[in-house]
């Protein structure tokens, strides 16, 4: 496609059940990104990936949360037993990764919501 | 640590009227800087950068110059129209790391016809 797609937009889960965010990148950009969005606050940055390994995953809350990335394109961001306040917009973007900084394309976002 | 800060929305203006949204900074080394935009229904995407000090970054009739001595990042455009209702976000990157935006919390702009 185009652009970057996430799927689901969205989802309902209740508190302790596992969910998966998939992010489909732009064809060709070796990097991929995942942020989180909550309510009335800026992006926090999850994880970044290079072609498939993930370099910086320092940004992740807590080891439930885990990303992968197969075949250096789709990726999945997981999130184990969730909790409330994991409800969040969950923001994938992807850029080509040369020197310097590379304009990263974001796609719409998973909006999750744990009850 | 690296951190940015700007105004608190939302933003009320009317269309024609002249907007700013204000964004400072707090960075080790040299930063670059961006104002990202997120129109209702979309995805974020780049409005505009800047990667050294005295720059000034433009596009669709908005401008932001990069200020080291008062550490600010300010976006203005001299007449706003509907279609620029959005939330806007500015951001910065180190480099250090390149790839990591630290963004601000964002500002709702709403203009009236």
């Amino acid at each position: 496609g185009a652009g970057v797609s996430q799927s689901p937009s969205n989802k309902v889960t209740e508190k302790g059940k596992d969910v998966e965010l998939r992010c489909d990148p732009i064809s060709g950009h070796t990097a991929l990104y995942w942020y989180r969005q909550s309510l009335g606050q800026g992006l926090e940055f999850l994880i970044y990936f290079q072609g498939n390994s993930a370099p910086d995953k320092s940004g992740l809350p807590s080891d439930r949360f885990s990303a992968e990335r197969t075949g250096g394109s789709v990726s999945t961001l997981t999130i184990q037993r969730t909790q409330q306040e994991d409800s969040a917009v969950y923001l994938c973007a992807s850029s080509f990764m040369t020197s310097g900084y590379n304009e990263q394309f974001f796609g719409p976002g998973t909006r999750l919501t744990v009850l | 640590g690296n951190s940015v800060t700007q105004m608190e929305g939302p933003v009320t203006l009317s269309e024609e009227a002249f907007l700013t949204i204000n964004c400072t900074y707090t960075a080790t080394g040299y930063p670059s800087l961006f104002w990202y935009v997120q129109y209702p229904g979309e995805g974020l995407q780049l409005l505009l950068k800047a990667t050294k000090a005295d720059d000034k970054g433009s596009n669709k009739g908005f401008e932001a110059t990069y200020r080291k001595e008062t550490t600010s990042f300010h976006l203005e455009k001299g007449s706003v129209q509907v279609s620029d209702s959005a939330v806007y976000f500015c951001a910065l990157s180190t480099g250090d790391s390149n790839y990591q935006l630290i963004w601000g919390a964002g500002t709702k702009l709403i203009i009236k016809p």
